[in-house]
């Protein structure tokens, strides 16, 4: 009964090829999240979604490109994979509503290494 | 933006003992939240805590928003409670939330 789920779990390609992650909520929720987890362990965002509308690009390069078919899954295709590429990458999702605050629930994160 | 800051950044204890995360953030706050990220990678949500105290077992959070800051306790650790704890805040607008994140304090409990 897993409430955020990321496909694959481990991903080893080479630098230039195309890469896709999924992840899927079941929460219910209309707002989902991509975070990047460096080497380092800091966390940042990268991207929000509400409703399949996209809210939240925090200059990211445009390597990456998320899409959002519907309200609960978020994919993220990158490009032209670079070794810079590599990190672990965390799908969230929350519920937001402007009378009640929210928590995020995060997926398993995908490790992403380019060699 | 947002600053968060977290203290220690390590800290090994013996089983059983007690301790305490601390984290600041420089702006008020609609959101506080405090994870685990265990040895495997997961990150597994601890509080949801914008102000206020709550508690969960061995585990207690204290938020003083109007002072910036939010505590984390864990007494009686176990070498379970080893891996890294993170403090994220929000305090964007409505429609443009997203977690900032601090560096995290690196636990690591010792048999």
């Amino acid at each position: 009964d897993t409430a955020v789920s990321q496909t694959p779990k481990y991903l080893v390609t080479q630098m230039g090829n195309d890469k896709s992650i999924k992840c899927e909520q079941n929460l219910g929720h209309d707002t989902m999240y991509w975070y990047k987890q460096d080497s380092k362990k800091f966390l940042k965002i990268m991207f929000s979604y509400n409703n399949k509308e996209l809210i939240i690009n925090e200059t990211v390069p445009n390597r990456f490109s998320p899409k959002s078919p519907d309200k609960a899954h978020l994919n993220l295709h990158i490009n032209s994979l670079e070794l810079g590429d590599s990190a672990v990458y965390f799908c969230a999702s929350s519920q937001v509503t402007r009378e009640s605050s929210y928590e995020q629930y995060f997926g398993p994160g995908t490790r992403l290494t380019v060699t | 933006g947002i600053q968060v800051e977290q203290s220690p950044p390590d800290l090994i204890l013996q089983e059983g003992a007690n301790s305490t995360l601390r984290c600041n953030f420089s702006d008020s706050v609609n959101n506080l939240q405090w994870f685990h990220q265990n040895p495997w990678g997961q990150l597994i949500n601890l509080f949801y805590i914008p102000s206020g105290t709550k508690q969960n077992g061995r585990l207690s959070a204290t938020t003083v928003a109007t002072e910036r800051y939010s505590l984390l306790y864990i007494s009686s650790s176990q070498t379970t409670d080893s891996g890294v704890y993170f403090c994220a805040v929000d305090s964007s607008n409505f429609g443009n939330e997203k977690l900032t994140f601090g560096t995290g304090t690196r636990l690591t409990i010792i048999p």
